[in-house]
């Protein structure tokens, strides 16, 4: 089984809705962190957290929130959706000191119409 | 601020050649320095890590990556291209931030690998 899972893998949805994208993790990190991923761009960073008492925003965090339900569970929303949030999100998680690198989920294709 | 700068969006090379990936980083600290592949639909996987040890970092796949503090650089290289290493390559360094450590990641090279 995949030690970073994401659901869903894609999704198709309208302007103004509100979308939940769902993390869970096995490896036992403390650390997760999202992304989203556009052509030419690499990766930017949305929202990071320590650990479940613990919510930080990364570079991009406007128009989006975050909930840290438990050590293993991240997810993100987007309270109001707009077609500039098309784009690849991944979860991520890491150890503490990050010198392992960072564990990718395999993404969700989201789709703002 | 600590960055990363990729050379080149899209790299292609024939089968059998060498690829070389190019990554510069900008850091104020000793950096850890990573490779990253991403295969069409897929989520991205650590090829190799640079952390403060040997400077010639061997991955997996064949590649490796050579750290050079006087050239601010930690270039991807692989001595023979097979069909199957067509991806997205991306370098990230880490960033230290109080007690977190976070990934900044350049913006990505296209490998192409040709008959």
């Amino acid at each position: 089984d995949a030690d970073v899972t994401q659901t869903p893998r894609n999704r198709i949805t309208k302007t103004g809705k509100r979308i939940m994208l769902e993390c869970s993790q096995t490896k036992g990190h403390d650390r997760m962190y999202w992304y989203r991923q556009d052509p030419g761009l690499g990766l930017r960073l949305i929202y990071y957290s320590f650990d479940v008492k613990d919510i930080n925003k990364g570079e991009i965090s406007d128009g989006y929130s975050v909930s840290r339900q438990a050590q293993a569970k991240f997810s993100l929303s987007l309270e109001s959706a707009i077609p500039n949030q098309t784009a690849l999100y991944f979860c991520a998680t890491s150890d503490p000191t990050g010198a392992t690198g960072q564990f990718f989920g395999p993404g969700t294709r989201l789709t703002v119409l | 601020a600590q960055s990363v700068t990729q050379l080149g969006s899209h790299v292609s090379v024939s089968e059998g050649a060498l690829v070389l990936l190019r990554c510069n980083y900008s850091s104020s600290v000793p950096p850890y320095l990573f490779w990253y592949v991403q295969y069409p639909n897929q989520g991205l996987q650590l090829l190799l890590k640079y952390t403060s040890a040997a400077t010639l970092v061997k991955g997996i796949n064949g590649f490796e990556a050579e750290f050079k503090k006087s050239e601010t650089s930690f270039h991807l290289t692989k001595p023979s291209a097979h069909m199957s290493d067509a991806a997205e390559y991306f370098c990230a360094v880490r960033i230290n931030t109080g007690t977190a450590s976070k990934l900044t990641f350049g913006t990505g090279t296209r490998l192409q690998v040709t008959l």
